[in-house]
């Protein structure tokens, strides 16, 4: 069965520091793996797509990491600020579908 | 360029009753697929439509059904509301044949009551 697991699944930090989110999946014959940020009672907004050829991808702020050997991916957000605070979903895509995980909520404290 | 928009927002429904709700996808996309999220966990893939067919399915009951128009909108129906059936209700279009780089609707929140 495919899952995705994400560790951990609440984080608090104070501004500035720089944190790292875990995101694991059992089947390692992944497409791709997408980073997705959720703000309450919202939608999903893409962050980084990371091709199953690629290693990392890296956006402003946010750098993502994939080891599709050890069925691992990691989203690194340097300097974290308050505007952070959301849900960070990751999604392994299988075939034509994504398989989430269950999120890490994140609260950055001014 | 309009993205994934979807219709209504939020709406109530007592238990039994139907709904459908509506996604006009991203210009430009042909696939469109459904997922559904609950309070606190990560989306569920529903269903997916390509070609006006259904392509792929997920783990979900015959009471979950979509549909495909030409214009590559679609709609998800749903029959025999339950109470568990209350969640956010995401669609996502992508350019169908090749692994997803799907982009997100803001979603469809459905309380049944």
């Amino acid at each position: 069965k495919q899952e995705v697991t994400q560790i951990p699944a609440a984080l608090s930090v104070p501004e500035g520091e720089n944190l790292v989110l875990n995101c694991s999946f059992t089947d390692s014959a992944i497409y791709n793996l997408q980073w997705f940020r959720q703000d309450p009672g919202k939608g999903l907004t893409s962050l980084l797509l990371i091709q199953s050829s690629q290693r990392e991808q890296t956006s402003g702020r946010l750098n993502a990491s994939l080891d599709k050997s050890s069925g691992r991916s990691t989203l690194y957000i340097a300097a974290s600020q308050p505007g952070d605070s959301a849900t960070y979903l990751c999604a392994a895509a299988y075939g034509q579908n994504f398989v989430f995980g269950p999120g890490t909520r994140l609260s950055v404290l001014p | 360029d309009a993205g994934v928009t979807q219709s209504p927002t939020h709406l109530i429904k007592t238990r039994g009753q139907q709904v459908t709700l509506r996604c006009s996808p991203k210009s430009g996309h042909d696939t469109v697929s459904w997922y559904q999220q609950a309070l606190g966990q990560g989306p569920q893939f529903i269903f997916q439509y390509y070609e006006e067919e259904e392509r792929q399915r997920g783990n979900f009951p015959d009471r979950f059904s979509g549909h495909q128009f030409p214009n590559y909108s679609s709609e998800l129906n749903v029959n025999a509301l339950l109470l568990g059936d209350s969640a956010l209700y995401l669609c996502a279009s992508s350019l169908g044949g090749s692994p997803p780089g799907y982009t997100f609707g803001s979603g469809t929140r459905l309380t049944v009551v």
